[in-house]
């Protein structure tokens, strides 16, 4: 099993550009997450989905969009990128809620200049 | 928002040393887990507890979790150099679908 896999590893972006980040899980995971860790920080949860065809805006959900059209994938929308969005964005999974582990995957470090 | 507080913020330690960081909140959780995300790579959990008063040791750590459900400790016995590394804990709700993360503490250990 590969677990959790992110694309691209490192991104440069100019500001009011757009961009895709890549997620996918080969664990058969309904719940998947997508969080931001700014420097020396925790995480932020940005969206999050229960389900292929289900999501829902976590803490910080501005400036960017989601889809899960299958239980494996869930990529991560940045439209009109922003200085503000410069970030380490980790992808996770779990099997379930709560208690419940969540894998991460490697992370993309995006800069916006 | 569910707030999770850490502290240290930040810790320096020789080699050999005994710690304890802290995990506090004014919310009451359904479970705590302990994560540590070494640089580069994604958090990784290390434990999870779900009982009030609950304490969980996985060799030199040992993790509590508050009898009020509120707030947890990690506790490291004679730290090593391969236990650096930013420790997230996180709260789940049972009426919430994700976790609450901490605030981290970065912890070095000196050889």
């Amino acid at each position: 099993n590969a677990g959790v896999t992110q694309t691209p590893k490192f991104r440069i972006l100019k500001i009011g550009q757009s961009m895709t980040l890549q997620c996918a899980q080969d664990m058969n995971h309904n719940y998947m997450y997508w969080y931001r860790q700014d420097p020396g920080m925790g995480l932020k949860l940005i969206y999050y989905s229960v389900g292929a065809g289900i999501t829902d805006k976590g803490e910080v959900p501005n400036g960017y969009n989601v889809s899960r059209s299958t239980t494996e994938d869930f990529p991560l929308r940045l439209e009109l990128a922003a200085p503000s969005q410069t970030s380490v964005y980790f992808c996770a999974s779990s099997y379930g809620q709560g208690l419940y582990e969540q894998y991460f995957g490697p992370g993309t470090r995006l800069t916006v200049t | 928002t569910q707030l999770l507080e850490q502290s240290p913020q930040f810790l320096s330690i020789q080699e050999g040393e005994n710690l304890t960081v802290y995990c506090n909140s004014s919310s009451v959780f359904s479970s705590l887990q302990w994560y540590r995300q070494e640089p580069g790579e994604g958090p990784v959990l290390l434990v999870t507890v779900v009982t009030g008063g609950e304490v969980k040791k996985l060799k030199r750590l040992t993790f509590q979790f508050g009898d009020a459900r509120k707030d947890s400790s990690l506790h490291i016995t004679a730290a090593q150099p391969g236990d650096t590394g930013l420790y997230l804990c996180a709260g789940g709700d049972t009426g919430a679908n994700n976790l609450f993360f901490g605030t981290g503490t970065r912890l070095t250990v000196i050889p």
